[in-house]
């Protein structure tokens, strides 16, 4: 299986702290992104990394990559009450055959408390 | 639209009656996707449309499951003979094309009782 795994499953952190998040994944990639879910319902994009890439930013997320380890992870920093959600990474496959699916993991819940 | 729109957000149905889900993709998005989710798990692939052809339905559990995209844009979903273990929340997806952001929909919660 291809699935990303977060770790760890579940992070509780008060209004301000950062929060870190982070992915492994099994097989090549060709991106990997990072999606929000609010109570079970739509996965909202956060940002997508490429290969190539090692790190990216956005607003307050930070997303590194490092495809050596298989692994990358999300930051979000000064973090808000908002920002309660489950988090997921998605991976993509190089291969021909499975091009287009995305797997996901179980998640990250985070909890910021005011 | 403006984004994906899943319709119904919700669905009660008895075992083993039929259901429909529809999706309605980004204007112009050639790539769409449907996954499923259950409580406490990730979402999980079940089929990937490019235009209208199923490029990869190696994801659909069985042969209750089935999905159209007959003009490339909105594609229903469909599931036959209706089992308690097919309730989960039935998530859409479309995008530009393979390896490019997806965008999902509200998804529709199906529950089976």
């Amino acid at each position: 299986s291809q699935q990303g795994e977060e770790d760890p499953q579940a992070l509780s952190i008060q209004e301000g702290e950062n929060a870190t998040m982070n992915c492994s994944y099994k097989t090549s990639i060709n991106n990997l992104q990072w999606y929000r879910q609010n109570s079970g319902r739509g996965l909202v994009h956060l940002i997508l990394i490429r290969s190539n890439e090692r790190e990216k930013h956005s607003g307050r997320l930070r997303v590194t990559l490092d495809t050596s380890k298989k692994s990358s992870s999300l930051l979000i920093t000064a973090s808000r009450a908002a920002d309660t959600a489950s988090y997921f990474c998605a991976t993509d496959s190089d291969r021909g055959s499975t091009l287009g699916r995305l797997y996901f993991g179980r998640g990250t819940q985070l909890t910021v408390w005011p | 639209g403006a984004g994906v729109s899943q319709t119904p957000s919700n669905k009660v149905t008895e075992k083993g009656k039929y259901v429909e889900l529809r999706c309605d993709p980004i204007s112009g998005h050639t790539a769409l996707y449907w996954y499923r989710q259950s409580l406490g798990q990730g979402p999980e692939f079940l089929i990937y449309f490019q235009g209208t052809g199923a490029a990869d339905d190696s994801g659909l559990p069985n042969d209750r499951f089935f999905a159209v995209r007959p003009e490339g844009s909105v594609s229903t979903l469909k599931i036959q003979r209706t089992e308690r273990g097919d309730s989960a929340v039935y998530l859409c997806a479309s995008s530009w094309g393979g390896n490019t952001e997806a965008f999902f929909g509200q998804g529709t919660r199906l529950t089976v009782v």
